[in-house]
């Protein structure tokens, strides 16, 4: 496991539907940051997560929209009670320290909401 | 984090050297240089960072003026491959957060 690894690569919902989206580190990483991109916009920052904690959160959306990294396990994004305008790709990057060392990024999960 | 610009678009020849450039003429000291692209809708990819000094890797080198105002990023030689849309990002030590993306330049290499 030499990157990111983001799943799914695609995820439909319907509106009023919960999405989940996971996201597993770089072997050694404990920092995770979660971004999303809207069709023909850059990345905006979401959230910035060490194992367990929440650092960052001030580009989250204030309501239906919640992060966590366990202790074991993935970084899991969720949407709850989807509407069509969190149709987006969300990335998640990881790096292994908060200092001058790069964030790495996965490929993305594409959410579309029918 | 200070701003950057950079020119929307530009194109190259492949073969040639693609040289990109970046102003942060706001860049405080404590503030690093990041480069990463992003190739149709693909994940971000991390090309190369640095401070003050010039900094070379496998994929690019990177040449910071001495008062830090600005940057260019150079691809030796450019293929088709790396036609992608180009991000300079500045970013505090310790900041801990966030990658402020901009809009980037659109590289076009051409054959």
């Amino acid at each position: 496991n030499a990157g990111v690894m983001q799943n799914p690569r695609h995820l439909v919902r319907r509106r009023g539907q919960e999405a989940r989206l996971r996201c597993s580190p770089m072997k050694g990483h404990s920092h995770v940051y979660w971004y999303r991109q809207l069709p023909e916009e850059g990345l905006k920052f979401m959230v910035y997560l060490q194992k367990e904690n929440i650092i960052d959160e001030s580009g989250m959306p204030k309501e239906r929209f919640s992060a966590e990294f366990p202790k074991e396990g993935p970084s899991i994004l969720r949407i709850q009670q989807v509407v069509r305008g969190d149709s987006a790709a969300y990335f998640c990057a990881s790096s292994a320290d908060r200092n001058n060392r790069p964030q790495h990024f996965g490929d993305g999960t594409r959410l579309s909401i029918l | 984090d200070a701003k950057t610009t950079q020119p929307p678009s530009m194109d190259c020849a492949e073969g040639r050297a693609a040289n990109l450039p970046c102003n942060h003429s706001t860049i405080s000291g404590n503030e690093y240089v990041y480069w990463y692209r992003q190739i149709h809708s693909q994940g971000p990819q991390y090309i190369i960072h640095g401070l003050k000094n010039n900094e070379t890797n496998e994929m690019a080198s990177l040449i910071i003026t001495e008062d830090r105002k600005s940057s260019t990023l150079i691809l030796p030689h450019a293929t088709l491959r790396d036609t992608a849309v180009y991000y300079c990002i500045v970013r505090a030590y310790n900041a801990g957060n966030m990658l402020t993306f901009g809009g980037g330049t659109r590289l076009m290499v051409k054959p």
